[in-house]
């Protein structure tokens, strides 16, 4: 089956700084998501993005489908953003999830 | 906005007792999964549904038995719970047509003593 990689698997930053998320993934897909795990269990929608780039705020992202990767960037962090980043791709109408990336963001 | 909602946000069931944990979405949607989440083993796919009536085995079925009598309404049966069910239920939707959005629930922390 397809494999979702994402990295790192933690990071710890100050608030106020940037950071970037990858999600390798091992074959080709429909589609993909990024989601944001709040600290109550619920999955956050973030992005749809099969290719190409979108901007919500001070997050982003960008998929290379080509290249079968996807990054999320986070800019000017709050501590509000910490929590659980997961990465999705999905394939007939299946979703496979990575690992997700932890993140801490400090005061 | 597209909602989902799981009847309950935390359950205590004990050994043996049967246990429905109900999913609704507003949308109209016609695919519906379940899922559970467990440390250091993610997101795993139980059971899902692309119509009323019709169910598919996800990855893990075993142990779990599924509902679909209405287009919005998707419920997860635990037959007998066990303690090894002990998890974080998550119920989604989605369009059908390979590669829609799919939408999460709030989730259900299940505890089974």
């Amino acid at each position: 089956g397809i494999q979702v990689e994402q990295s790192p698997p933690d990071l710890i930053l100050q608030e106020g700084a940037n950071s970037t998320l990858r999600c390798n993934f091992s074959d080709s897909v429909n589609n993909l998501q990024w989601f944001h795990q709040n600290p109550w269990g619920q999955l956050i929608n973030l992005f749809y993005i099969p290719s190409g780039t979108k901007q919500n705020g001070r997050l982003s992202a960008t998929t290379v489908a080509t290249e079968r990767y996807s990054l999320l960037y986070i800019s000017s962090s709050q501590t509000t953003d910490s929590g659980v980043y997961f990465c999705a791709v999905i394939r007939d109408d299946k979703i496979i999830f990575g690992k997700g990336t932890r993140l801490h963001i400090l005061p | 906005d597209v909602k989902v909602t799981q009847s309950s946000r935390y359950l205590v069931k004990r050994t043996g007792e049967k246990v429905f944990l109900e999913c609704v979405q507003d949308m109209d949607h016609e695919n519906m999964f379940w899922y559970r989440q467990d440390p250091g083993l993610g997101l795993r796919l139980i059971y899902f549904s692309y119509d009323v009536k019709m169910k598919e085995k996800g990855d893990i079925p075993e142990g779990y038995s599924v509902s679909r009598e209405k287009k919005e309404r998707f419920s997860l049966i635990l037959e007998s719970a066990s303690t090894n069910q002990t998890s974080m239920y998550l119920c989604a939707s989605s369009l059908v047509g390979g590669g829609a959005e799919q939408y999460f629930g709030p989730g259900t922390r299940l505890t089974v003593t």
